[in-house]
Parts: structure tokens; sequence; C-alpha cells
């Protein structure tokens, strides 16, 4: 079975440019993460999707983030405009309405912004 | 509200020593709480967990307990391998009701280093 696949894998860009993130979840998973992870911390949770369907996103700042999933499989992540305070590793991850407690990762987006 | 808080690393271990991370968290209700480990250069992955009180989770000679009168669940293993060194993350489960239900709160993650 394949894992959650991300990509780019990294990605460097000028401050002031828009930036996109692509995730595709483990097949038949419904809900899907987006978590941003700075150096030497841990995740924290940017948006949290049921199937289409956005259902947790306080934690995204919606001035310059957005994201979708607009068939309730692949999912987007985009920054417009960067900051250089957006360096981070873009996590994605999923999990099945059977066992929400387990998450699987994605090995992550690594931004950075100059 | 909701948070995790584990030892400081990095942790530097002769191959064979006895490991343990602490881990303490806060939380409203009764979350579940999780070790992730994320080996260098890969994404994080779920090692073990536990949802109530006194269970131990366990998994390729890691072990925790969830210690509900103590709020914490320390990761143990008897015996650590060079392969063993990676960072470590505990995290909980959002039990709050709502839209934050089921999400992950992490702490900062300790580095553990394996010396052969």
């Amino acid at each position: 079975e394949a894992g959650v696949v991300q990509s780019p894998r990294y990605k460097i860009i000028e401050k002031k440019q828009p930036v996109a993130f692509w995730c595709n979840p483990i097949s038949g998973h419904n809900t899907l993460y987006w978590y941003l992870q700075n150096l030497g911390q841990g995740p924290e949770l940017l948006i949290r999707y049921e199937n289409e369907e956005a259902v947790d996103d306080s934690q995204l700042p919606k001035d310059r983030f957005s994201a979708e999933r607009l068939k309730g499989v692949d999912s987007t992540l985009k920054i417009q405009p960067a900051e250089l305070g957006d360096s981070a590793v873009y996590l994605c991850a999923s999990s099945s309405g059977l066992d929400t407690d387990t998450q699987y990762f994605g090995p992550g987006t690594r931004l950075t912004v100059l | 509200g909701n948070s995790v808080t584990q030892m400081e690393g990095p942790v530097t271990l002769s191959e064979e020593a006895f490991l343990t991370i602490n881990c303490t968290y806060t939380a409203t209700g009764y979350p579940s709480l999780f070790w992730y480990v994320q080996y260098p250069g890969e994404g994080l992955q779920l090692l073990l967990k536990a949802t109530k009180a006194d269970d131990k989770g366990s998994n390729k000679g890691f072990e925790a307990t969830y210690r509900k009168e103590t709020t914490s669940f320390h990761l143990e293993k008897g015996s650590v391998q060079v392969s063993d060194s990676a960072v470590y993350f505990c995290a909980l489960s959002a039990p709050n009701y709502g839209g934050s239900q089921g999400n992950l709160i992490f702490g900062k993650g300790t580095k553990l280093s394996v010396k052969p």
C-alpha cells in the first residue's frame, strides 16, 4: 500500500512569491491534515479536512494561506505571498474513518524563503 | 488548553543503554496519547499509542504507560540500538468536542543519538 505522497520535497523561492504544495493521502482515507513544522519544533496543525470539507482551519493564517481538497482525495496548500518566516517543513497526514487516532504522515515539503 | 511537554534533547547514549524520554501532558477530558518517531529524511511514523489510563503501548522494544495520576506517558526502551537514532515526539489527541476533536498536539521532540 502506498503511503502519503507529497510534492515537491524541497522548494526554494524568493519572498513575496507564491508557492503550492500537493498531497495525495493513503487510498480510502477520508481525513487529511496539513501541519507546519518549524525547525526544532513539533508539528502544528494548519487545517483538517473530512472528505472535501475543512472542519478545522482555526490555525490557518487566512490572509496568505489557502487550501483545497476539491474531490475529497488529494489536496493543495498554497501560500501567497510567501514571507521569510514561512520557511519550514509542511507535512501532510491522513487517517481513516475506522481509526481516526492513527495518522499517517508524508515525508513533507521543506520550504526555504529567501 | 491542551499541551505536551517532553524532555529536551539531544540525548546521547551508548548502544545497549537504557532509554527514558519523559513526557507530560495537560488536557481537559481524556486524551489518547502517542509517541511518533522521525528518522532522518523521513516522515513521522507512529511508534505506539495508548487510549486510556493504565494502558501500555509497546512496539519494537519501546514501551510507554498512560499514567493519569501523574499526567505522564514516558517512553522507555531497555536496550537501544544505533538504528534507534531519531527524533521522538510525544503527542496527544485533543479530547475536546467539536472541530478540534481528534487533532494531534505534539511536543517539541527529543533527538536521540545512539553511539556504537
